[in-house]
């Protein structure tokens, strides 16, 4: 049982450049979010989705897209990277009303 | 805007003291509050929930909730360094959204 599975952990991307963020879970939760982290900072919210083909945006959505086509994968497209997204990326899974659980990070760097 | 709001600190006590850990909330229906602990660098981690009004304990910690005060809290019994992190609360809005908002976390030291 894996939990929460993201991939890579770490990337450098060149402005302009596009990516996708994958994030897959395997305990079969409805609910699954992308959060980012900046240095010192809270999590705020990217994109959530509550259970296959729904997804809403959250607190930061601005240049960034989601989809769900599966329960188990909910991956994040950067398109056109700027700077301003050099950040640490988490994506979580939970089942309604209970706590989530998190993955590991990805830390982009966009020079 | 829904919000989440803790005291960023840092804040700093002594080994074996009580640390207490507050967290505010904008959105009255909200139903159901989490605490996580985050390492540096690593992922926040789930150590305490709560959806009732009161009390609820789990070995040294324990989180209170006042949902007419729309406070939560968290406090560390006999604080140990290994407790030394950043601890995050968070809320899941009510009114069909069910987002779950994080507040930016309050540092925690706890001295030797």
């Amino acid at each position: 049982n894996a939990g929460v599975t993201q991939t890579p952990k770490f990337r450098i991307l060149k402005i302009g450049q596009s990516m996708t963020l994958q994030c897959t879970q395997d305990m079969n939760h409805n609910y699954m979010y992308w959060y980012r982290q900046d240095p010192g900072m809270g999590l705020k919210l990217i994109y959530y989705s509550v259970g296959a083909g729904i997804t809403d945006k959250g607190e930061v959505p601005n240049g960034y897209n989601v989809s769900r086509s599966t329960t188990e994968d909910f991956p994040l497209r950067l398109e056109l990277a700027a700077p301003s997204q050099t950040s640490v990326y988490f994506c979580a899974s939970s089942v309604l009303g209970d706590g989530a659980f998190f993955g590991q990070g990805t830390r982009l760097t966009v020079v | 805007q829904k919000e989440v709001e803790q005291n960023s600190g840092p804040l700093s006590v002594p080994e074996g003291a009580i640390a207490s850990l507050n967290c505010t909330y904008s959105d009255r229906g909200s139903q159901s509050f989490f605490w996580y602990r985050q390492y540096s660098g690593k992922s926040p981690e789930l150590i305490m929930f709560i959806y009732s009004n009161g009390d609820k304990e789990d070995g040294r910690f324990t989180a209170q909730l006042n949902k007419a005060s729309q406070y939560v809290s968290l406090l560390i019994r006999d604080s140990q360094p290994s407790d030394s992190a950043t601890y995050l609360c968070a809320v899941i809005f009510e009114g069909g959204s069910e987002k779950l908002v994080f507040g930016k976390g309050t540092k925690l030291t706890v001295n030797p």
